[in-house]
């Protein structure tokens, strides 16, 4: 149990347009998700923090109208990177934490990775 | 504020030698321990994790203790294969709050044949 996806696995877009990634909990409900994005050999940097039905708490320096996130329900959140450009490539990784099991577990996705032309 | 620091530069190592990498934490209260592996082109996964002071998480061979009174959790193993060849990332997350992970900055583990 606690799997968590996220689609697409790889995405190739030109400069200026927008991308959207998805990530579900698969078979659990997540109050919370949580979106990292990871530098090469490097570690995980916090973007956000995503509640259900509410707003996304935003990191500092994480510009809130580039990657706009949305966690309409318990199971699905999403990550659109708007008007992208070469130098958001990354590695975009969620994870979830669920509201039945307790604790402070996160399960994580298996990342996404974006390049921009 | 809660960090954790783990020690600094990848890990080359023969096909069954023994596998230490370190990691302290600071953190108020009694956060939650974890390691997490990362395969090439992979996010992350579970390894092990302790919940409370003494605990002794293990999996696949891997072994790390919640050492409150150094504020320590170092993984070991004790015969390493290629297939652990990886990023390992220690982590905490705080007992209270919205329990944000904070991460270490990773050890790359190459294991050689």
């Amino acid at each position: 149990g606690a799997v968590v996806s996220q689609h697409p696995s790889r995405v190739i877009c030109k400069s200026g347009t927008s991308v959207k990634i998805e990530c579900r909990s698969l078979d659990f409900q997540a109050t919370t998700m949580f979106w990292y994005r990871q530098f090469p050999k490097k570690s995980l940097m916090l973007m956000a923090t995503s509640n259900e039905g509410s707003k996304a708490t935003y990191e500092q320096g994480v510009e809130k109208d580039k990657f706009l996130i949305n966690h309409a329900s318990l199971t699905l959140s999403t990550l659109t990177v708007t008007s992208a450009h070469p130098e958001d490539s990354s590695f975009y990784i969620c994870s979830a934490r669920a509201s039945s099991r307790g604790g402070n577990e996160q399960f994580f996705g298996p990342g996404t990775r974006l390049t921009v032309l | 504020g809660n960090s954790v620091t783990q020690m600094e530069g990848p890990v080359t190592l023969s096909e069954e030698a023994f596998l230490t990498i370190n990691c302290t934490y600071t953190a108020t209260g009694y956060p939650s321990l974890f390691w997490y592996v990362q395969y090439p082109g992979e996010g992350l996964q579970l390894l092990l994790k302790a919940t409370k002071a003494d605990d002794k998480g293990s999996n696949k061979g891997f072994e790390a203790t919640y050492r409150k009174e150094t504020t320590s959790f170092h993984l070991e193993k004790g015969s390493v294969q290629v297939s652990d060849s990886a990023v390992y990332f220690c982590a905490l997350s705080p007992s209270y709050g919205n329990n944000r992970l904070a991460f270490g900055k990773g050890n790359q583990v190459v294991v050689i044949p």
